[in-house]
């Protein structure tokens, strides 16, 4: 595998479930991050971890839960959403964060029942 | 706050011919960065270009440019000899720093039609 894989590719869930979004890179970069992608929207910055630290959250509500084990691997857990989270979830990734360029994952379409 | 503005939701164009996406931005920072992302459907999302903003000459690759216009604050994307692998949603993008995050704009949806 290479670049960065996310994992499922489409989920669909109820209201009261528990699911978790995963995020793997494989470029031996420093910083990953977790973007929702909703219709005509712009792309919104949810987390960012620099080497497993978080160092942004943008006002997510607590529903959503990221979680850096390592610098290769980023989860987004899941629980209790709203209808109104269903989205694109993007990772990405980059050497770090002192660096332009972004590389992204294929996301991860939910859909919350 | 940053913001960035695309005024083309959709666009078409017929291959092998040049189409021009548009953005904009807003900032009070004078060096920043810019970007344009390509998202294919089903795909996934890759840089296409990047502009520094101190560098006064326009970033080009292969059939991708850009006109930069920074008093304008004005950044649009050309594609020439359009091949029906461009059908995508562009993304323009700024960067206020180094480090600092990205701010997106709400996308174009592009579509070559042969």
């Amino acid at each position: 595998e290479t670049g960065v894989t996310q994992t499922p590719r489409h989920l669909v869930m109820g209201m009261t479930n528990k699911k978790s979004l995963k995020c793997e890179q494989h470029l031996g970069h420093n910083a990953m991050y977790w973007y929702k992608q909703s219709a005509k929207k712009p792309l919104e910055l949810m987390f960012v971890y620099s080497l497993e630290e978080r160092v942004e959250n943008n006002s997510v509500p607590s529903r959503f839960s990221p979680e850096c084990p390592n610098s290769s691997h980023l989860f987004l857990h899941l629980h209790t959403l709203q209808p109104e989270d269903s989205a694109l979830y993007l990772c990405a990734s980059s050497q770090g964060t002192g660096r332009d360029e972004q590389f992204f994952g294929p996301g991860t379409r939910l859909t919350v029942l | 706050a940053q913001t960035v503005t695309q005024s083309q939701p959709e666009m078409s164009v017929q291959e092998a011919e040049t189409v021009t996406l548009s953005c904009t931005y807003d900032t009070s920072e004078n060096n920043y960065y810019l970007f344009w992302y390509k998202q294919p459907p089903s795909r996934q999302m890759i840089l296409v270009i990047r502009q520094e903003a101190y560098k006064q000459q326009n970033a080009t690759e292969n059939r991708f440019s850009v006109n930069f216009q920074k008093a304008a604050k004005s950044f649009s994307l050309k594609i020439s000899d359009s091949q029906l692998g461009d059908t995508a949603m562009y993304f323009c993008a700024f960067m206020r720093a180094l480090g600092q995050n990205f701010v997106f704009g709400p996308g174009t949806r592009l579509s070559v039609l042969p």
